[in-house]
């Protein structure tokens, strides 16, 4: 199994400029979501999904949109990038079952936005 | 709501000393209780976890129990190594939702 899977690794960006953050598992886990990571801030979730054409945000979603066609997939939109916006982004899926809470994590993406 | 409330750090220890990172939690229901770390460039994994009260998890010799009574969940390990250095983060899921709470996270940095 490759586990949790993202693309890119790293990105820049000019403000203003729309991209997708990509997010893969092959775990078959119901429960995805996406994070960001900010020094002194710990992790902020921004929008979760409970199974495929389920979503639901987050703490922070404002400036992002997901989408869950299928189990596999969960990318992350940035509609209009702006330097707040700079970050690294984790992905994460959990079977999300009562024996079995645990999140699996991807490797990160690192996004710069000047 | 559920809340999860881990010691600041830094914490800097010096090869083969003692760890105890301090972990405490708010939450309705039962939750499953995790120690995630996460190593410079990398994404966060799993440590450790327990899933009910006086369970311990313990895993690269590093142990935590659940205690109920305390509303705790400390991680300890006996000689830390250079290796260990990374940010460790104290998390509760489930008793009822999904979406896990995490601690703000405590750095560890081990010196030779």
């Amino acid at each position: 199994n490759a586990g949790v899977t993202q693309t890119p690794k790293f990105q820049v960006l000019k403000t203003g400029q729309s991209m997708t953050l990509q997010c893969a598992q092959d775990m078959n886990h119901e429960y995805m979501s996406w994070y960001r990571q900010d020094p002194g801030m710990g992790l902020r979730l921004i929008h979760y999904s409970v199974g495929a054409g389920i979503t639901d945000q987050g703490e922070v979603p404002n400036g992002y949109n997901v989408s869950r066609s299928t189990t596999e997939d969960f990318p992350l939109r940035l509609l209009s990038a702006a330097p707040s916006q700079t970050s690294v982004y984790f992905c994460a899926s959990s079977p999300g079952t009562r024996m079995s809470y645990e999140q699996y994590f991807g490797p990160g993406t690192r996004l710069t936005v000047t | 709501g559920d809340s999860v409330t881990q010691m600041e750090g830094p914490v800097t220890l010096s090869e083969e000393a003692f760890l105890t990172i301090n972990c405490t939690y708010t939450a309705t229901g039962y939750p499953s209780l995790f120690w995630y770390v996460q190593y410079p460039g990398e994404g966060l994994q799993l440590l450790l976890k327990a899933t009910k009260a006086d369970d311990k998890g313990s895993n690269k010799g590093f142990e935590a129990t659940y205690r109920k009574e305390t509303t705790s969940f400390h991680l300890e390990k006996g000689s830390v190594q250079v290796s260990d250095s990374a940010v460790y983060f104290c998390a509760l899921s489930g008793g009822g939702s999904y979406i896990p709470t995490f601690g703000r996270g405590t750095s560890l940095i081990v010196h030779p």
